[in-house]
């Protein structure tokens, strides 16, 4: 079935520091990929998606590129701030298909310090 | 509603007795979907709606949850003789329609059995 891992974490970083968070996936068809973030107190929001090979996605200064030949969609950012800080989880649908759920990966917690 | 409601925010229950957790979609959206997560998890699916039917119930884990949403539009996760290992919190989302990327989730009902 279908699979997502993520890198384990936490991860803490300072202030306008790079970060990269790992995210594969395994999947019988050809999914869509998305990032998921959770700020704390608040429900989950989607931060971007790729819906094709090679596509990238980018929202807030985040990017994350669906890389089919290693089944990737690795989260990054060139400057992270402190309201960064939050829960991010990669996730992938197969919308071709007749099933339209969303499989999640565990998820990792990002601590932006001052 | 301008958001996914859910309600309760909070339940606390004994084991063994019967919960109802509630979900008002965003109006309009025809997709409804529920989802669990688990402490240090991502969230797993559980069901989705399209309109009043259950177009996928593989997630429900057995025969004690349940769910309906009789007029297409509010949705009700039901689960009997609960279980300590039914605490979780419980996530709905809505969208268009199936096949649709645009999930938006609600906060959630945290659901602690005794």
């Amino acid at each position: 079935g279908d699979s997502v891992t993520q890198m384990e974490g936490p991860v803490t970083l300072s202030e306008e520091a790079f970060l990269t968070i790992n995210c594969t996936y395994t999947a019988t068809g050809y999914p869509s990929l998305f990032w998921y973030v959770q700020y704390p107190g608040e429900g989950l929001q989607l931060l971007l998606k790729a819906t094709k090979a090679d596509d990238k996605g980018s929202n807030k200064g985040f990017e994350a590129t669906y890389r089919k030949e290693t089944t990737s969609f690795h989260l990054e950012k060139g400057s992270v701030q402190v309201s960064d800080s939050a829960v991010y989880f990669c996730a992938l649908s197969d919308f071709g298909g007749a099933n339209s759920k969303l499989t999640f990966g565990k998820g990792i917690t990002l601590s932006v310090r001052p | 509603g301008a958001g996914v409601s859910q309600t309760p925010s909070n339940k606390v229950t004994e084991k063994g007795k019967y919960v109802e957790l509630r979900c008002d979609p965003i109006s309009g959206h025809t997709a409804l979907y529920w989802y669990r997560q688990s402490l240090g998890q991502g969230p797993e699916f559980l069901i989705y709606f399209q309109g009043t039917g259950a177009a996928d119930d593989s997630g429900l884990p057995n025969d004690r949850f349940f769910a309906v949403r009789p007029e297409g539009s509010v949705s009700t996760l039901k689960i009997q003789r609960t279980e300590r290992g039914d605490s979780a919190v419980y996530l709905c989302a809505s969208s268009l329609g199936v096949g649709q990327t645009g999930y938006t989730f609600g906060s959630g009902t945290r659901l602690t059995v005794v």
